[in-house]
């Protein structure tokens, strides 16, 4: 299994600043994702957080706005740009250590935008 | 594309009565299958999960789950539900092949509230 992390666990922000979430895990994973739960819906994943290298982004979400960093295999971050309201969510980091693991997910950063 | 379909988006059912949740897939490639649940204001918790082999699979808190590939389902069962069980339920499914950086595609959820 793996242990993660994400600082900060919530936080309220101004519209048109910008909030950098962090996502620690306890040990080397291949594979780092983000997603995104908006109020009362399901999770969509944003993008596939690529060592080393530029996300993977979903349909929908760009760099511009949702920047992603992997320096290593147990540490990314994604920052929430140019915020407004729309960007109140809980934002989620997930692992899986190999292709016939579990997918785990930490514990969210809820995110309130005014 | 794949997707994953809950219908119910909510259910009431009485404590101690039976569960299912309903969870249908679609996927190109052989899918693995996970339930998870989400209390309120808490994080996902792994309910069970289907890689292979034996198509019923058992998991936490009494939960569990059939796999089965002619109808693309994978419901969600409890014999006797408990008032602890009230949360929202996800159904996911993912790719069991070498592509790598393939992450779980979710549902919608199906909120469960106990009534006593």
């Amino acid at each position: 299994s793996a242990v993660i992390s994400q600082k900060p666990s919530r936080d309220i922000c101004q519209r048109g600043t910008s909030l950098t979430i962090q996502c620690q895990v306890d040990s080397q994973v291949t594979m780092m994702f983000w997603y995104r739960q908006q109020p009362g819906q399901s999770l969509t994943l944003i993008a596939t957080a690529n060592q080393g290298s530029e996300a993977t982004y979903e349909s929908g979400f760009v760099i511009d706005k949702f920047p992603i960093s992997r320096p290593n295999l147990t540490f990314s971050t994604l920052t929430v740009s140019n915020m407004s309201p729309e960007d109140s969510s809980i934002y989620l980091c997930s692992v899986r250590t190999s292709l016939h693991d579990t997918q785990y997910f930490g514990p969210g950063t809820r995110l309130t935008v005014l | 594309a794949q997707s994953v379909t809950q219908p119910d988006i909510h259910i009431t059912v009485s404590e101690g009565a039976s569960l299912e949740l309903r969870c249908n897939y679609s996927y190109g490639a052989t899918p693995y299958l996970f339930w998870y649940v989400q209390s309120p204001g808490q994080g996902l918790q792994l309910l069970l999960k289907y890689f292979s082999g034996d198509t019923l699979v058992q998991g936490i808190k009494g939960f569990e789950a059939e796999f089965k590939r002619s109808q693309s389902s994978f419901n969600l069962r409890k014999p006797s539900v408990h008032w602890s069980d009230a949360a929202e339920y996800f159904c996911a499914v993912g790719a069991l092949a070498n592509q790598a950086g393939t992450a779980l595609i979710f549902g919608k959820g199906t909120t469960l509230s106990v009534s006593s």
